[in-house]
């Protein structure tokens, strides 16, 4: 059983449009974190998100962690060939465990 | 980059041999973790270490062990490896820990890459 499930698994866009990536659970989690991972390498942290109804910009990238605090979203605007990647959401609960989503594989084409 | 070094990178071995893979910081971070990579299951969290001789399992931590005797080395070991293990392992590296909620920041080593036939 997988704690945190994202979707879509995978997808594939046109250089300039806009995406949403998500990350659903039906636990709650005292913080959150996206992961961007490129071939070959480990996950690099983007952001942590630790307030419901929490809301970060990283340039184009927009985060959001649900009022709940069970699920997170990961918007990109005018997608750029540079943020082709998988994508990983992971979470912590109450009891200090760590989840990983199952991540989501973007590719952005030219 | 954090300093993080996995050895080796890639590795093929049969079924039943023991197998050790390498983690080395040169980060002096308290925390060091071991996951596995699989398609559809994302990270999981095999064994992590709170400090030197002091370690704990995570999620999947059958037919693994761990050792950690210096703060700069973390080895996990496959006592008799099974294909279920092939997968890519990452090592990963934080100076706070999980405890107090994921406000901390992992890095990520270049991961090893296990084949067993």
């Amino acid at each position: 059983t997988q704690l945190l499930e994202q979707s879509p698994q995978f997808l594939s866009i046109q250089e300039g449009e806009n995406l949403t990536v998500y990350c659903n659970s039906s636990s709650v989690f005292s913080s959150l974190q996206w992961y961007r991972q490129e071939p070959g390498e480990g996950p690099v942290l983007l952001v942590t998100v630790v307030t419901g109804g929490e809301v970060k910009k990283l340039k184009r990238l927009t985060f959001q962690f649900g009022d709940a605090r069970k699920d997170s979203s990961l918007h990109i605007t005018a997608a750029q060939t540079g943020d082709t990647g998988l994508y990983l959401c992971a979470g912590i609960t109450g009891a200090n465990n760590l989840f990983f989503g199952t991540g989501t594989r973007l590719t952005v084409i030219p | 980059d954090a300093g993080i070094t996995q050895s080796p990178r890639h590795k093929v071995t049969e079924t039943g041999t023991p197998v050790t893979l390498r983690c080395h910081q040169t980060e002096n971070h308290r925390y060091m973790y071991w996951y596995r990579q699989d398609p559809g299951h994302g990270l999981r969290l095999i064994h992590y270490s709170y400090g030197v001789k002091d370690t704990d399992k995570g999620e999947v931590s059958d037919g693994y062990s761990v050792s950690r005797s210096k703060t700069e080395d973390f080895l996990l070991t496959l006592e008799s490896a099974t294909s279920s293990q092939t997968s890519v392992y990452f090592c990963a590296i934080s100076p706070r820990g999980l405890a107090g909620g994921l406000t901390d920041t992992q890095y990520f080593g270049p991961g090893t890459r296990l084949t067993v036939l």
